[in-house]
Formats: structure tokens, sequence, C-alpha cells
């Protein structure tokens, strides 16, 4: 059961343009949402979060939207540069009230390429 | 900037032999984690380590998995007797509070049982 999904296992974009990378989920207990970005041969490494009481997180060109009533998250970077190529991690956590430690539930990825 | 290390970076084991998987956390975290990714699968949750005790483990972690933080900077996840479907890669995390903003994961190690 995939309790998070990244349907698109893969993207393709010219530099400069934006890249939107997509997630949904069917949790409704999601309270708390990460992306991560992972390159070959190293683990995942934090990118933006977002929490269930927020619909946009901005930081720098990296900017995560949720839209709770769908479950579906989505990630836009612009302008998207070639260094940004890598496979891009969504994942989800139940923090609870009080904000008591979760696992996290990640998605399979989507590989961004940015082509120069 | 602070990293999680992991040690060795390519394990390669007979089948039944048990293995460790080494770890050592940014000093200041008290939160860990292991999590594994089967290759083409997605990123999975092992068990997290709180206050030198398990706080959360998975289906996965059965009894074959063990976690140990042997001194103040070590974190280990033991498996007694592997299988081939144990190859994995096998990230190591932690983060200093309960927040989940954003662990820091280790490069990983990569298992492979033969």
């Amino acid at each position: 059961d995939q309790q998070v999904k990244q349907n698109s296992p893969s993207l393709s974009v010219q530099e400069g343009r934006i890249s939107i990378l997509n997630c949904d989920y069917t949790n409704s207990m999601f309270d708390y949402f990460l992306w991560y970005k992972k390159y070959p041969a190293e683990g995942p490494t934090f990118l933006i979060s977002i929490s269930s009481i927020k619909d946009k997180n901005e930081d720098g060109r990296f900017t995560v939207f949720l839209n709770k009533s769908a479950k579906h998250l989505s990630l836009h970077i612009v302008p998207s540069q070639p260094g940004d190529s890598a496979v891009y991690f969504c994942a989800a956590s139940e923090r609870g009230y009080g904000g008591s430690q979760g696992n996290l539930i990640f998605g399979k990825g989507t590989k961004l390429s940015v082509k120069p | 900037e602070p990293e999680v290390t992991q040690t060795p970076s390519h394990q390669v084991t007979q089948m039944g032999q048990e293995v460790i998987l080494r770890c050592v956390p940014i000093s200041n975290h008290l939160y860990f984690y292991w999590y594994r990714q089967i290759l083409g699968q997605k990123v999975e949750f092992l068990v997290s380590f709180y206050n030198n005790e398990i706080s959360e483990k998975s289906e996965i972690f059965d009894d074959q998995f063990s976690v140990e933080r042997p001194d103040g900077s070590n974190f280990t996840l033991k498996i007694r007797s592997t299988k081939l479907e144990d190859s994995a890669m096998y990230f190591c995390a932690s983060t200093r509070t309960a927040s989940n903003y954003g662990y820091t994961f280790g490069s990983g190690t990569r298992l492979t049982v033969v």
C-alpha cells in the first residue's frame, strides 16, 4: 500500500525553466511533508518541508505547495539548474499533537534531469 | 558542515552471516534512525532510537535486526542471519529534535548478501 506516491519516475526540463515535481498521499493523518534530493552514491539530503497548517513554503528557488483537500503536494524549482539533476523524494510523517516523533514514509522518487 | 558518517560503504556477506553496519551520527543529535532502499524501490523506515531505546520500528525490523548505541558516538545496526532479500542500501540518519525538520542522512552502506 503506497501511502506516498510519486507517479512520475522521471522529468526532463530545460535549464532556466520551472521544474514541477508532484506527490500524492493517501493518509489524512500525515501532518508534515518533506522533500529530499538524492545524488547517486549519496544519502538523501533534506531540501524543504511544510507543515499541514500551511499551504506554501518557500526557500530560495524551491517552493513547496500543499493542497490538503486533494492530498497533493508539489515542489517547484525556479529557475532550474543543471546541478538540480538528481532524484527527488517526497516524504510524509504523522508528527501528531505536541510534535511527537513519527517515521518518514517516502515516495519512490522522481529523477529530474535539467538540460543545459 | 556536520555529517552523518557510515561505514563500510560497501559490505558483501554470505547468506546466514551476521553483519554490523556502523554509523556516527552528528554529535549533538538525539534521535537516530535506520532506513533502507532496495534497488529500484523506495526508501523504507526500519527503526528509530531515542534515549537509548527503540522508539518505533517497522514490520521489516524483525527479530533478526537489532540496534545499539554502544558508546557516545556510534549507532549500529546488526542483522543476525542475513538473507538474500536483505541486500539494499542502508541509510543512517539523525536529527536534533523531534520536529522532523529534515533528518541528516549518511551516504549509506550498500549491503550485498550472496
